[in-house]
């Protein structure tokens, strides 16, 4: 499978607690995106890494939510101090800079806060 | 502000018809439109895309149309499937950068 692939599928966690999602893109992407999605709306975008730099982040990206792409390969968002709020489907994606705005996302993170 | 709307949330198509999506955005600097499709528990799948400079695009059984000058775009899949079933999401971007901005989805359902 050669498609962008996050893990874990889906994680409950407890109130006040840290969570990490891992994200491996397609291989040769040089572009990795993070986007979140609650029920009803449509993704939204949360942050993009370019190579191991990270180019843009939303002001949705609170100060408990940090990403990292140290090697410029796979990427992982961590959520800390985790609120009811955060539960939602959080998205990865890849791209190459040559491919225009087309981004491939994978099967999502399932987080649920409780 | 919501930049891109889809206002139907859902559609219902007889299989073997047309099934039409609709997409209005309001940003006028959106130069790169996409479509995608979302089935239940997964990520979304991309489908088609426009640059600006044109005003329509094919593949296969999926066609998209945009008006620049009304900021609207449109999914056309003909003829509809059942396997077409599916949350449909309208997205933009403008320059390079690869930041999409999303609708809320139309749920399209395709009866036998």
């Amino acid at each position: 499978d050669t498609g962008v692939s996050q893990d874990p599928r889906h994680k409950i966690t407890k109130r006040g607690q840290n969570v990490t999602f891992r994200c491996d893109p397609i291989s040769e992407h040089n572009r990795l995106y993070w986007y979140r999605q609650t029920l009803g709306q449509g993704p939204e975008f949360l942050t993009y890494f370019q190579n191991e730099a990270q180019l843009e982040k939303s002001r949705l990206l609170s100060d408990r939510f940090s990403a990292e792409r140290p090697k410029g390969s796979f990427s992982t968002l961590e959520i800390q101090r985790t609120e009811q709020g955060d539960s939602a489907m959080y998205l990865c994606a890849s791209s190459r800079t040559d491919s225009g705005n087309t981004i491939y996302f994978g099967e999502g993170s399932w987080l649920t806060v409780v | 502000d919501q930049q891109v709307k889809q206002n139907s949330p859902s559609l219902s198509v007889q299989e073997g018809r047309i099934s039409i999506l609709n997409c209005d955005y309001t940003n006028s600097m959106f130069d790169y439109f996409l479509w995608y499709k979302k089935y239940p528990a997964e990520g979304p799948t991309f489908l088609i895309s426009i640059s600006s400079i044109k005003d329509k695009n094919e593949d296969g059984r999926f066609t998209v149309f945009l008006n620049k000058s009304a900021k609207h775009l449109s999914l056309h899949i003909v003829p509809s499937q059942p396997g077409d079933s599916a949350v449909y999401f309208c997205a933009a971007s403008r320059g390079s950068q690869g930041n999409l901005i999303f609708g809320k989805g139309t749920k399209l359902s395709v009866k036998p």
